[in-house]
C-alpha cells in the first residue's frame, strides 16, 4: 500500500529565504505526482503536476522535481514570502486507486 | 467559470442524525472523490467514483454513503453510524487518466 511522507512537519523561515520542502513515496509504480498548497480553513489548491516521465515542473517562484526511482520528490519555493504562509500537500495515485496523501509540511514565513 | 461546489460550508449535527453534504462539479470530470481531512491526519479517501452509478469504497468507508445518479453530482451522507464525524470534508473530481484533481472548498461538520 502506498505510503506518502513529507518532511519536516513544520517550517519557519525569514522571509526572503529559499527553502526546500520533502516528499517520499514507498510505491514507485505512480504515473503522477501533484503538489498543493491548503490555506488554514480552505480547500486545496493545485500548485504543480509532474507526470512521471518528467523531471522537474515549474510555476513562477515554484520548482518541484520528481525523482520516481528513489521514491522522493522536493518542492523548492525561491525567495520566500509571508503570503507563502500554509500547509504544502503531496499526493500520488496508487496503481488504479486515487490520490494518497502525505501529513503535510506547515510552513511560516516570517516578515 | 468551472469548478466544484461544496455546500454547506458549515454543517451542525446532533447525535443520532444522518446529514448530507453536497458536491457539484461543472468541469466535465468522469471522476469525483470523498476525503475526510483530521488535525494531524492529512486526508483519508472516504469514496470514490469514476463513473456515474458507480462507485467504490476508500480507507474509511464506514458510516458513509454516496450516489451518483448524474456525472456533476456525488453527494456524501454521513449516517449515524459514524461515530466520531466531527471532521473537515473536501470533494475533488479529476479526468479519467494521468491527470491532476480539483478540489472544493470543503465542508466543517461538527457533531453538537
Amino acid at each position: 500500500k502506498q505510503e506518502v511522507t513529507q518532511i519536516p512537519a513544520a517550517l519557519s523561515v525569514p522571509e526572503g529565504e529559499n527553502l526546500v520542502l520533502n516528499c517520499s513515496f514507498t510505491d514507485s509504480a505512480i504515473y503522477n505526482l501533484q503538489w498543493f498548497r491548503q490555506d488554514p480553513g480552505k480547500g486545496l489548491t493545485s500548485l504543480l503536476l509532474i507526470q512521471s516521465s518528467q523531471r522537474e515542473q515549474t510555476s513562477g517562484r515554484l520548482n518541484a522535481s520528481l525523482d520516481k526511482s528513489s521514491g522522493r520528490s522536493t518542492l523548492y519555493i525561491a525567495a520566500s514570502q509571508p503570503g507563502d504562509s500554509a500547509t504544502y500537500l503531496c499526493a500520488v495515485p496508487s496503481g488504479n486507486t486515487p490520490l494518497v496523501f502525505g501529513k503535510g509540511t506547515r510552513l511560516s514565513v516570517i516578515a | 467559470d468551472g469548478g466544484i461546489t461544496q455546500s454547506p460550508k458549515y454543517l451542525f449535527r446532533k447525535e443520532g442524525q444522518n446529514v448530507t453534504l453536497s458536491c457539484e462539479q461543472n468541469l466535465n470530470h468522469d471522476a469525483m472523490y470523498w476525503y475526510r481531512q483530521d488535525p494531524g491526519q492529512g486526508l483519508r479517501l472516504i469514496y470514490y467514483s469514476q463513473i456515474v452509478n458507480d462507485f467504490q469504497k476508500g480507507d474509511i468507508a464506514e458510516g458513509y454513503s454516496v450516489s451518483r445518479e448524474k456525472k456533476e453530482s456525488f453527494p456524501l451522507t454521513v449516517t449515524s453510524a459514524q461515530k466520531n464525524p466531527t471532521a473537515f470534508y473536501l470533494c475533488a473530481s479529476s479526468i479519467q487518466g494521468p491527470y491532476g484533481y480539483t478540489f472544493g472548498s470543503g465542508t466543517r461538520l461538527t457533531v453538537v
